[in-house]
């Protein structure tokens, strides 16, 4: 019941951008994008509400497609902090918030 | 002030002991959850609360018990731990179903 993300693992030179893409099978409302340093907690990054929206939160971005029932996360020109664990979140039920199994981002010098 | 606030912040204890976690927000929230994180740091959902009641109870073994006593606090105790149950157990909250969600800084449990 969980949405499915790919890749599971992304290496990136300090500048250079990723694409963080999240799945689902069941139809979707909206899309939650959390990314999680390690030792910490997830942070709220954005949330995507309509079908073919884009949202943006400095330089990352994300695109909905409820059609497809897929969302993608673009991060460019990477920095040493965008590294850290990518979560896509998607409500299946009333107070029911799923996710995926993660995206780990680094971001090398 | 800590948005959501969870203690302790790290339990090692042997197994078959009970514990407890607690978890206070201070958001005015009334959607309240419960995640496990696993070291693959798959986070699965365990329970979630709103306005007191249980909505999501997700095939956690039942000597996994949560207790709200009111909507700002969600406390959860474990009877009998096992092995498995080593974990970093976050707890979080949102404003509505489908809200952004505000997590505590997490409580890691070793059982030994």
């Amino acid at each position: 019941q969980q949405p499915v993300q790919s890749p599971q693992a992304v290496i990136l030179r300090e500048g250079e951008d990723a694409v963080i893409n999240c799945s689902s099978s069941k139809a979707l409302y909206s899309v939650h994008w959390y990314r999680q340093k390690h030792g910490e907690a997830p942070v709220f990054l954005m949330i995507l509400l309509k079908g073919g929206e884009q949202k943006g939160h400095e330089k990352i971005s994300a695109s909905f497609n409820e059609k497809k029932q897929q969302s993608s996360l673009y991060l460019t020109a990477s920095q040493l902090s965008y590294s850290g664990t990518y979560f896509c979140g998607t409500e299946i039920g009333n107070n029911d918030m799923r996710f995926g199994a993660g995206t780990r981002l680094t971001v090398k010098p | 002030d800590t948005a959501v606030s969870q203690t302790p912040k790290y339990l090692v204890t042997q197994m078959g002991n009970d514990k407890s976690i607690k978890c206070e927000q201070n958001l005015g929230h009334d959607t309240m959850y419960w995640y496990k994180q696993d070291s693959k740091k798959f986070l699965k959902i365990m329970f979630s609360y709103n306005n007191k009641e249980l909505i999501i109870n997700e095939t956690v073994p039942n000597r996994f018990s949560p207790k709200s006593p009111d909507k700002a606090h969600l406390n959860l105790h474990i009877n009998s731990l096992e092995l498995g149950d080593s974990a970093v157990y976050f707890c979080a909250s949102s404003r509505r179903s489908g809200g952004e969600l505000f997590f505590g800084e997490g409580s890691r449990l070793t059982v030994l």
